[in-house]
């Protein structure tokens, strides 16, 4: 079974710039999860989609934004990019049912300049 | 979303059992303790999940005391590949819904020595 995949694992952009980051999850998994992950905040919940619905949402400005498609697949925006958006931005899926374990992706690496 | 206590680092002698200690007490009736790992720049790891019982897999085994204020992570045989940063989380909806998050802590890191 494959597992999350994350595309691309590397992005470099420039200050003011927008980005998108993709992902697709585990085969059958209906909910994918977006974390962002930096040295000084460590992991941090960014927002949840499920079945194409948003369903729950962190603490993080609007720049931030996802959609999910029919098929699961999620992709994660942020606009207007600033230097402190540099991070590992992770997602994870699972099922959505309330015990399921979630399996998380390798990751993108986004480096803003 | 319930807070969780760990120590920040732990050492283990390679192929003895680590035991990674976690406080929730403030744990609700209906949330799991997940623990997760992760190994510099990649991924979280999923490890082991419970609710009020005691549970194994091929990795670890999860003890979770009967008040389910605290629980400990095991690795029986920790080899150099088990270091790594460990995170216990208590979240999820027994019979309900989970909405997707977890909150990370900053988690135990492990080192394994030879």
């Amino acid at each position: 079974k494959a597992g999350v995949t994350q595309t691309p694992r590397y992005l470099i952009k420039t200050r003011g710039q927008q980005v998108t980051l993709s992902c697709s999850p585990i085969s059958g998994h209906r909910s994918v999860s977006w974390y962002q992950q930096t040295p000084g905040q460590g992991l941090q919940f960014l927002f949840e989609y499920f079945s194409e619905t948003q369903r729950n949402k962190g603490n993080f400005p609007g720049r931030f934004s996802g959609r999910q498609f029919s098929n699961s697949r999620s992709e994660m925006n942020v606009s207007t990019l600033e230097l402190g958006d540099s991070a590992l931005y992770l997602c994870a899926s699972s099922s959505g049912q309330g015990g399921a374990e979630a399996f998380f992706g390798q990751g993108t690496r986004l480096t803003v300049v | 979303d319930a807070k969780t206590t760990q120590p920040p680092s732990m050492d283990c002698a390679e192929g003895r059992a680590a035991n990674l200690p976690c406080n929730h007490s403030t744990i609700s009736g209906n949330e799991y303790v997940y623990w997760y790992r992760q190994i510099h720049s990649q991924g979280p790891q999923y490890i082991i999940h419970g609710l009020k019982n005691n549970e194994t897999n091929e990795m670890a085994s999860l003890i979770i005391t009967e008040d389910r204020k605290s629980s400990t992570l095991i690795l029986p045989h920790a080899t150099l590949r088990d270091t790594a940063v460990y995170y216990c989380i208590v979240g999820g909806n027994a019979g309900g819904t989970s909405y997707g998050k977890l909150t990370f802590g900053q988690g135990t890191i492990l080192t394994v020595h030879p």
